[in-house]
């Protein structure tokens, strides 16, 4: 089975809102990213956790927070987003943590969550 | 970082032709390929990978070629079907950072 799952599936948001996205995996996954896709562009990389550790920040703004509760979740908090924000939200999930093993290995990306930021 | 070229854009064919999609890439330590296909509304799903040191990998209609001297890596899709209609993304990852290429929106009319 290589499903990761995401909710909500659509999120709708004020630009003072709080909200979060969820993403799971149980592959036994240790590392877990999130994208940003804006229409008819590829996903772009935002985050990338290894052994629920912080490992990538492409530099994305403070309004975004991710968190790795545990080897099998990832959250994406949102906070005073701008109507820029508004995309697909990607999770993904891959084995191995690459930078030890020099070894890249195949990402498994859940469904999305569509996010509009009024 | 790697630099990901892919072309065509957009593709047309008529079912049960075949479609080719290429791209290139720029760094040459690359040595994994994937290639993914992306419905609307859609995560995109993996279709086929491989690995620098095999240069060709089938899996029944699906085909891909790799040319490491060149830099270049091919998706090939024989007898397309309607349902092969959707954006197709090639990346060329640096461990665990994957560089997309643009996308080739697949068409296959009926």
């Amino acid at each position: 089975d290589t499903e990761v799952t995401q909710t909500p599936k659509h999120l709708v948001m004020g630009m003072t809102n709080k909200k979060s996205l969820k993403c799971e995996q149980h592959m036994g996954h240790r590392a877990m990213y999130w994208y940003k896709q804006k229409a008819k562009k590829p996903p772009e990389l935002m985050f990338v956790y290894s052994y629920e550790k912080l490992s990538i920040n492409e530099s994305v703004p403070s309004r975004f927070s991710p968190e790795c509760p545990n080897s099998s979740l990832l959250n994406l908090h949102l906070h005073a987003l701008q109507p820029e924000d508004s995309a697909l939200y990607l999770c993904a999930s891959s084995q191995y943590e690459q930078l030890l093993t020099k070894r890249t290995d195949t990402q498994y990306f859940g469904p999305g969550t569509r996010l509009t930021v009024l | 970082g790697e630099n990901v070229e892919q072309h065509p854009s957009t593709l047309s064919v008529q079912e049960g032709d075949s479609a080719v999609i290429k791209c290139t890439y720029s760094d040459s330590a690359s040595n994994y390929f994937p290639w993914y296909k992306q419905e609307l509304g859609k995560g995109p799903q993996l279709i086929i990978d491989i690995r620098s040191n095999v240069g060709e990998k089938k899996d029944q209609r699906i085909a891909v070629t790799l040319n490491k001297t060149a830099k270049h890596f091919s998706l090939h899709i024989t007898e397309t079907q309607p349902e092969d209609s959707a954006v197709y993304f090639c990346a060329a990852p640096n461990f665990n950072k994957f560089y997309f290429g643009s996308g080739t929106k697949l068409n296959v009319k009926p």
